[in-house]
């Protein structure tokens, strides 16, 4: 049961350029919604999260829009460098009784030079 | 120790064997999870611990997996009879009681069966 529907699978963005990264739930008691990056051969490592009272969170180059009515939120990440290259999962929490984190299907990002 | 700790960070066992991995999760993290990757997938959970609640065993595969957890510290993964499909790299995590908390990491055990 895929309750975070992640896309695309994977991107290839040039150096410089926008990534977006978009997932959808169906789930509305969710109500955290963080974004994780794994480089090759690493556990993957909390990237930026929001709350859904928000619409838009940004920090540095990364950006989470929120849409709470559409039950959609996108990662952008601004000026995209060939260190951006990962596999980013988005991912929604559960904060009633179990507050159980369940991810995305992932992304690969290839920024090239 | 200051994060998730994995071990071994490499198996190779022979199919049908059993093999037993551990987490040691960052202390005072009530939750925590097992997740199963193959090469270049997704993260698939396996099964999440959560205080003394009942763990939520729903993303086992099958009855050959099984996952023990200690109070709030020490979790083993067994895989019995192994088959090759069961390679993968398994990782762990573990968080604070709560909606806005991070999840942290370990390693992972990349499991080969030969």
């Amino acid at each position: 049961q895929q309750q975070v529907k992640q896309s695309p699978q994977s991107l290839i963005v040039q150096k410089g350029g926008i990534s977006i990264i978009n997932c959808a739930y169906e789930n509305t008691a969710f109500d955290y919604f963080p974004w994780y990056q794994q480089f090759p051969g690493k556990g993957p490592a909390l990237l930026i999260a929001i709350r859904p009272d928000v619409s838009e969170k940004k920090e540095g180059r990364f950006t989470i829009s929120f849409n709470k009515s559409a039950k959609q939120f996108s990662l952008h990440i601004m000026d995209s460098q060939p260190g951006d290259s990962a596999t980013y999962f988005c991912a929604a929490v559960d904060g009633g009784a179990t507050n159980k984190l369940i991810f995305g299907t992932g992304t690969l990002l290839a920024v090239q030079p | 120790g200051a994060g998730v700790s994995q071990s071994p960070s490499n198996k190779v066992t022979e199919k049908g064997k059993d093999v037993e991995l551990r987490c040691d999760p960052i202390s005072g993290h009530t939750a925590l999870y097992w997740y199963r990757q193959r090469l270049g997938q997704g993260l698939e959970f396996l099964i999440y611990f959560q205080g003394n609640s009942a763990p939520d065993k729903s993303g086992l595969p099958s009855d050959r997996f099984s996952a023990e957890r200690t109070g709030e510290s020490v979790s083993t993964l067994t895989i019995q009879r192994t088959q090759q499909e069961d390679s993968a790299v398994y990782l762990c995590a573990s968080s604070f009681w709560g909606a806005n908390t991070e999840a942290f990491f370990g390693q992972g055990t990349r499991l080969t069966v030969v």
